[in-house]
Parts: structure tokens; sequence; C-alpha cells
């Protein structure tokens, strides 16, 4: 089993959708959670950071973590053509080293 | 800040070739990061340096890989000899984090190597 589970997709939805994404993971240990959005040919650029549970909201995307579930999500608010990307969870630890899910295309269609 | 910097953006060799691939952290960072990525296993983690030393290098799949950091604003990472599966998307990220927490990355633009 890996560590970070994450449906690759693809999701397509309608511009205006609101996007639900998610992971989930097995070590209890993972006390940071992060969410990156990564474009076609780019690199992965940080969107939301999440320490310990709870929700955090950020304009249109909120990070939500269930750490009793093992289960975290982004959700996107009011989906824009631009924000067709593929978006990576990241787990960490403590410290250094983040883990991260296989990531879900997103394709959000005009 | 011009972010990290990686080069080159695309390096094509044959097999057998060493490849070295080169990146700039952003400054201040003390938290080094070489990822590979492909369709296949995602991003993993190859090894990581804090304070230009190497804190743990278990995800280096061979000893053809090797990865260096002489001074805190460069880093290299060496294939030799390359192979056709070494082919895949190569990222360095930088950090601030500390032992006991992470910020998160920022990721370079990656150098996409294929190896014929």
């Amino acid at each position: 089993q890996k560590e970070v589970e994450q449906d690759p997709g693809p999701l397509s939805v309608p511009e205006g959708a609101i996007v639900s994404l998610n992971c989930t993971y097995s070590n209890s240990a993972f006390q940071y959670f992060m969410w990156y959005r990564q474009y076609s040919r780019k690199g992965p650029e940080l969107l939301m950071y999440t320490y310990s549970s709870g929700n955090k909201e950020d304009g249109r995307f909120t990070a939500q973590v269930d750490k009793s579930s093992k289960y975290i999500s982004l959700f996107i608010r009011d989906s824009q053509p631009s924000d067709s990307a593929t978006y990576l969870c990241g787990l960490t630890a403590g410290g250094f080293k983040t883990i991260f899910g296989a990531g879900t295309r997103l394709f959000v269609k005009a | 800040d011009a972010g990290v910097i990686q080069s080159p953006r695309h390096e094509v060799t044959e097999m057998g070739q060493e490849v070295t691939l080169r990146c700039k952290p952003i400054s201040g960072h003390n938290s080094l990061f070489w990822y590979r990525q492909t369709m296949m296993r995602g991003l993993e983690l190859l090894i990581y340096f804090n304070n230009n030393v190497p804190i743990d290098d278990s995800g280096m799949p061979e000893d053809r890989f090797s990865a260096k950091m002489p001074n805190a604003s460069f880093s290299t990472l060496k294939i030799q000899p390359s192979e056709p599966r070494d082919s895949a998307v190569y990222f360095c990220a930088s950090s601030s984090g500390t032992a006991t927490t992470n910020y998160g990355y920022t990721f370079g633009s990656g150098t996409r190597l294929t190896v014929v």
C-alpha cells in the first residue's frame, strides 16, 4: 500500500463548477499537508499549506484535513479554465521530506 | 528572486553517456531536494540536503546516481552511465524548513532528460 493515495483522474468539469480533489494516507505521523498545482511542462507550485487538522481558505480554494480519517481535500469554487492543471497533495511527517500523491489531472471546460 | 534555477531545460543523450543536471536554489533556503517525475511513478524523492549536507539519499536508485552540494547556491545531480530507463523530468526544489517544520517547497522548472 502506498503511503499516499490520490486518484489520477482525469476529472473534467464545466466552468463554474465546484471541484473536489482528495488524498488518503496511511501514516498517522503526517503533520503538514500541502497542495501543489502543476501546469503542463512546468514545476509544481505551492497552492495551499495546512498544519495539523482543520480548514484553510484562500480565495476560491479551501483545504481540509481530517486526521481521524486520514483524508485531505482541496475544494475549488467557481472553477475557471485557467485552473486546468494537475493537482498534487504533499504530506510531511515533520521537517524536510515530503511524500507526494500521484496527482489528479483536472480539466475545466469553458 | 529568480526562483529555483535548473539547467539544462532539456537534455538528450545516448545510453552510456554521463549526464550532469544543475540547480541553483533560492538564496536563504537551507534545504535542497532532487525529485524525479515519471508518468508511472509520479514524483519520487531522490536525495535532499540540509545546510549543504546530504541527509537522506535512500531514494537514489543506483550507484550510477550521485549528487553534490558544494555550497549553498549550487547543486548537481550526475548520472553515469545513463540508461534509457533514466528518462524522466528531474526537478530541484528548495525550502526554508527545519527538522520539525515544513512550509512547502519552491520547485524549479525541471530538466527533461531523454536517454536514447
